[in-house]
């Protein structure tokens, strides 16, 4: 099975910062990644889908890049409702769905 | 408005079995898949199992054997019947919507199991 690693596990950085986020697979993947946010006690929302494609809806302070097996996530300008935890999830025609292990940014 | 609403949820001794169900509405439920994405007490995202518009169905190796998801298109609801429930199915269970390739646009709010004796 394909594994997502992500990168930092986490992250410290104040608000106006530029954060980026690293997902990396163990194969290749072509653009079938997504990425969530999840704040404490709340569902994950979706940000980007197939590697680079932001959700309706989103700030466009988010950005999605990466093809293969290298992928990142950047916040250009942190906010104070960014401050939350991500995952990128490996997309396909079919399951397993496969979730990296989550990268929590946090207030410096 | 899209909302998806588990219910179901509970305490269940190892060896036990628990049914979730989510409930659908603001869109046309029989024409999207759905998945069950799961997270333990201070840990990450799993994905559980996902079934197709059509009822093909997916399951995660870790729960293969024991769950199975099934769907009613009349009831706008989609299930999770959870056998020889253990300690490490132990988690807030959510229901989402998939859209092309899988990825989850809505999500529930969550359904807590535990499994403990």
């Amino acid at each position: 099975d394909i594994q997502l690693t992500q990168s930092p596990s986490f992250l410290s950085a104040s608000v106006g910062d530029r954060v980026t986020i690293t997902c990396r697979a163990s194969q290749g993947i072509g653009s079938y990644l997504a990425w969530y946010q999840q704040k404490p006690g709340k569902a994950p929302k979706l940000l980007i889908y197939s590697a680079s494609t932001l959700q309706s809806g989103v700030p466009t302070r988010f950005s999605g890049r990466g093809s293969g097996t290298e992928f990142t996530l950047t916040i250009s300008s942190l906010q104070p409702e960014d401050f939350a935890t991500y995952y990128c999830q490996l997309l396909n025609t079919y399951p397993p769905l496969t979730f990296g292990g989550g990268t929590k940014v946090e207030i410096k | 408005e899209v909302q998806l609403v588990e219910s179901g949820g509970g305490l269940v001794k190892p060896g036990g079995s628990l049914r979730l169900s989510c409930v659908a509405s603001g869109f046309t439920f029989s024409s999207y898949s759905m998945n069950w994405v799961r997270q333990a007490p201070g840990k990450g995202l799993e994905w559980v199992s996902s079934i197709t518009t059509d009822s093909y169905i997916y399951h995660a190796d870790s729960v293969k054997g024991r769950f199975t998801i099934s769907r009613d298109n009349a009831k706008n609801s989609l299930d999770l019947q959870m056998n020889s429930l253990r300690a490490e199915d132990t988690a807030v269970y959510y229901c989402a919507r998939a859209r092309s390739n899988w990825y989850s646009d809505y999500w529930g709010q969550g359904t807590l199991v535990t499994v403990s004796s």
